[in-house]
């Protein structure tokens, strides 16, 4: 089973500032490596797949990097709404996984 | 607008046996691949099971395999799991996933005594 370890768990900001968080995978899922944001009573929403590509309608403010084993998600200039968690999740291999999550908080 | 409708969750005692639904509405059914995912409280998610567009390929994580069935009926728009012999640990939220670019609400999964 390949783990995805996020970092840091917990990252406190204020609106405005530069949000990085990391995912790493116990082993290489190539570019199948996809980024979800969570708020509280709703369901995940993708906002990057396949690494770096934005899924439809999701703000420039939000860019995916990396390949291979090490991945990041920034946002570039948070904005109110944007608090929340975050999860990465690879379809490179079964049993599909996803990370234990970063909470973005104020 | 693509929508995805859970229904069927539930309280359901151990070794129990519930089926969930998924309609999906908005746009062509037949053609997409669709997922299982279950969130339990407090937890991230975990992928559950597959199935692809024509029902020829289905997948399990290993802490269903043998107890869960997924199904779908094309001309009905709709995606289902049959959940046997459920568990404490199988307690969650389940989301249909569509292709993962689309999710549901999800329904609520609650095993105890």
């Amino acid at each position: 089973e390949i783990v995805l370890t996020q970092s840091p768990a917990t990252l406190s900001l204020s609106p405005g500032e530069r949000a990085t968080l990391s995912c790493r995978a116990s082993q290489s899922v190539g570019y199948y490596l996809d980024w979800y944001q969570q708020k509280p009573g709703q369901a995940p929403r993708r906002l990057i797949y396949d690494a770096s590509k934005r899924a439809t309608g999701v703000p420039a403010r939000f860019s995916g990097s990396g390949s291979g084993t090490d991945f990041t998600l920034t946002i570039s200039s948070l904005e109110p709404e944007d608090f929340a968690v975050y999860y990465c999740h690879q379809r490179s291999a079964r049993p599909l996984t996803f990370g234990g999550g970063s909470k973005v908080e104020i | 607008e693509v929508q995805l409708v859970e229904s069927g969750g539930g309280l359901v005692q151990p070794g129990g046996s519930l089926r969930i639904s998924c309609g999906a509405s908005g746009f062509s059914f037949s053609p997409y691949s669709f997922n299982w995912v279950r969130q339990a409280p407090g937890k991230g998610p975990e992928w559950v099971s597959y199935i692809s567009y024509g029902s020829v390929t289905m997948w399990y994580a290993d802490s269903v395999k043998g107890r869960f069935i997924i199904s779908r009926d094309n001309d009905q728009n709709s995606l289902y799991l049959q959940m046997n012999s459920l568990r404490d640990e199988d307690t969650g939220v389940y989301y249909c996933v569509r292709d993962w670019d689309s999710w549901g609400l999800g329904t609520l999964v609650t095993v105890s005594s």
